[in-house]
């Protein structure tokens, strides 16, 4: 069954620290990965894509990293801003059909 | 303004009664989706079109059901038959072209049974 497990569900950082988000994910045949940031109320946006030659990408203060073998994601956010609070959620896309699995998110709060 | 609208954005249903969540985009996507969205859980793919007067049942379509007579829309009906219908309800579309092409969310419809 395909899976995508993200850690922590949630956690509380100070306005200029940076912080780490994981996901993990079982998802067979492996297509692409993206990193979604979804604000209270709203719907997801996404953040990045990687495939599954890529082992980094960038996006302003976000970057994602990629370990294929071991299956893992990670979404490091540097010097963060209050407008970094939301719930982040990692979706992993199957080659066959485009189907996609979403993690339950980590939510983040980010207090000045 | 190009995108993907949702109404209403709260929506209070009473117990027996059916009630229909509009989505839209203007965006030219053939492909339009309809998720559930509950606390601390991955969304859940309850319908999916890939096309015009087609569309699929995704993992949790019982107590739902869908339209598409219009490329720009596919309306969700949330039947009495669904027993838990509280949640936030998430549209989305996708081109179909080549490519790793994202699906985009519209802002959502919160429904809440009374």
């Amino acid at each position: 069954k395909n899976q995508v497990e993200q850690s922590p569900q949630s956690l509380i950082i100070l306005e200029g620290k940076n912080c780490t988000l994981q996901c993990n994910y079982t998802v067979s045949p492996f297509s692409n990965l993206r990193w979604y940031k979804q604000d209270t109320g709203r719907g997801p946006v996404s953040l990045t894509i990687m495939t599954f030659s890529e082992n980094t990408k960038s996006n302003g203060r976000y970057t994602a990293t990629l370990d294929a073998d071991t299956k893992q994601s990670s979404l490091h956010i540097t010097a963060s801003q209050l407008s970094d609070s939301a719930s982040y959620i990692c979706v992993v896309s199957a080659a066959a059909g485009n189907k996609l699995t979403f993690g339950g998110g980590t939510r983040v709060l980010v207090k000045p | 303004d190009g995108g993907i609208t949702q109404s209403p954005k709260y929506l209070f249903r009473k117990e027996g009664q059916n009630v229909t969540l509009s989505c839209e985009q203007n965006l030219n996507h053939d492909a339009m989706y309809w998720y559930r969205q509950d606390p601390g859980q991955g969304l859940r793919l309850i319908y999916y079109s890939q096309i015009v007067n087609d569309f699929q049942k995704g993992d949790i379509a019982e107590g739902y059901s869908v339209s598409r007579e219009k490329k720009e829309s596919f309306p969700l009906t949330v039947t009495s038959a669904q027993k838990n219908p509280t949640a936030f309800y998430l549209c989305a579309s996708r081109s179909s072209g080549r490519g790793y092409n994202e699906q985009f969310f519209g802002p959502g419809t919160r429904l809440t049974v009374l």
